[in-house]
Parts: structure tokens; C-alpha cells; sequence
């Protein structure tokens, strides 16, 4: 069974900060990853989409990295901004059991 | 573009009863699936359709059922509910025919919050 581990569970940094969240997970069998952003109250906004046969996807600030066989992505935030505050999530899509998620990393950044 | 549509946001129910939620896909999109989050499990997958058929389904017991209409709008249905259904249900929609595997990202509602009391 998949399992989906993301750390640390929650981070705080001032603004400005370049900073890495972490995901690994525990079968290498997948056809993509997705991270994904929510905000309090509400629904889920994807942020990237790494196919299984690439390394790694970019948008604006954020840049997320795969190395299927061993387990591991990392999302790389960019000069944070109070407005990155929210928890992030990552996913892994293996097949039958629809996506598995990570229990999220909360973020925080101070003004 | 309209996004994922989900009604209502807010339910109360009381044990025993049992409850419908509704999920509009995003126009174009034939994919739907359901996931539960709650504080303890987090997200957890409870089922799938495409073109109104039930492609996979989640480990929760047969109280969860769910099913696709000929226009992709989709509804979940828990019967007999328990205290420990309470939880934010989340519906996505995608263009792909299998929204778990290729590489359509899903797109989320904002959820309909239900409480069991």
C-alpha cells in the first residue's frame, strides 16, 4: 500500500526566504505526482504536475522535483510572500486507489 | 471558466440519517472522483467515475455510494451516518478518462462541510 510522508509537518519563516518542502513516498510505481496548495475552508488548488517519466516542473516561484526511484520529491518556494502562507499537500497517482496524499505541510510566512 | 461546483457547503446531520452531495465538474471535464478529509486521516480517496461508470473505489464501507450522470455531474451518498462521518468531501474533476493516473491534473471544489451530530 502507498504511503505518502511529507516534512516537516509545519514551517514558519520570515518573508523573503527561499525554502524547500519535502515528500517521499514508498512505492516507486506511480504515474505522476502533483503538489497542491489549500487554503483554510477550502478546496484544493493544483501547483505542478510532474509526470512520472520527468524530473522536474516549474511555475513562477515554485519548482517541484521527482526522483522516482528513490522515493523523494521537493517543492522549492522562491522568495516567499505572506500570501504562500497555507498548507501544502502532495499527491502520488499509482493506479487504482485514486490519488494518495501526504498529511500536508503548513505553512506560515511572517511579514 | 466556471471551476468544480459543489453543493451544499454546509450540512448537519444527526445519526442514522443519511445525506446527498452534489459535485458540477468543470465543463469539458468527464472525470469525477470523491475524496473525504478529515484532521486524523487527512484525504482519503472514496471513489471515481468516468462517462457514468464507477471506475474505482476507495476502502469505506458499502454506506458510501456515489454515481455519474450522462451530463458528468456526479453525486455521493452516505447512508446510516456515524458520528465519525463528519468530515470535508471533496469532489474533482479532469479532463483525462482515468483522473488518477495520466497526466490531467484534477481540479478541486471547495468541498461540503458535514457535520453528524
Amino acid at each position: 500500500k502507498q504511503e505518502v510522508t511529507q516534512i516537516p509537518a509545519a514551517l514558519s519563516v520570515p518573508e523573503g526566504e527561499n525554502l524547500v518542502l519535502n515528500c517521499s513516498f514508498t512505492d516507486s510505481a506511480i504515474y505522476n505526482l502533483q503538489w497542491f496548495r489549500q487554503d483554510p475552508g477550502k478546496g484544493l488548488t493544483s501547483l505542478l504536475l510532474i509526470q512520472s517519466s520527468q524530473r522536474e516542473q516549474t511555475s513562477g516561484r515554485l519548482n517541484a522535483s521527482l526522483d522516482k526511484s528513490s522515493g523523494r520529491s521537493t517543492l522549492y518556494i522562491a522568495a516567499s510572500q505572506p500570501g504562500d502562507s497555507a498548507t501544502y499537500l502532495c499527491a502520488v497517482a499509482g493506479g487504482a486507489d485514486g490519488l494518495t496524499f501526504g498529511k500536508g505541510t503548513h505553512l506560515i510566512i511572517q511579514p | 471558466k466556471a471551476g468544480v461546483t459543489q453543493t451544499p457547503r454546509y450540512l448537519i446531520k444527526t445519526r442514522g440519517q443519511q445525506v446527498t452531495l452534489s459535485c458540477s465538474p468543470i465543463s469539458g471535464h468527464r472525470s469525477v472522483s470523491w475524496y473525504q478529509q478529515t484532521p486524523g486521516q487527512g484525504l482519503q480517496f472514496l471513489f471515481e467515475y468516468f462517462s457514468e461508470t464507477q471506475r474505482n473505489k476507495g476502502n469505506f464501507p458499502g454506506r458510501f455510494s456515489g454515481r455519474q450522470f450522462s451530463n458528468s455531474r456526479s453525486e455521493m451518498n452516505v447512508s446510516t451516518l456515524e458520528l465519525g462521518d463528519s468530515a470535508l468531501y471533496l469532489c474533482a474533476s479532469s479532463w483525462g478518462d482515468r483522473p488518477s493516473s495520466y497526466n490531467s491534473p484534477l481540479h478541486f471544489g471547495n468541498g461540503t462541510r458535514l457535520t453528524v451530530t
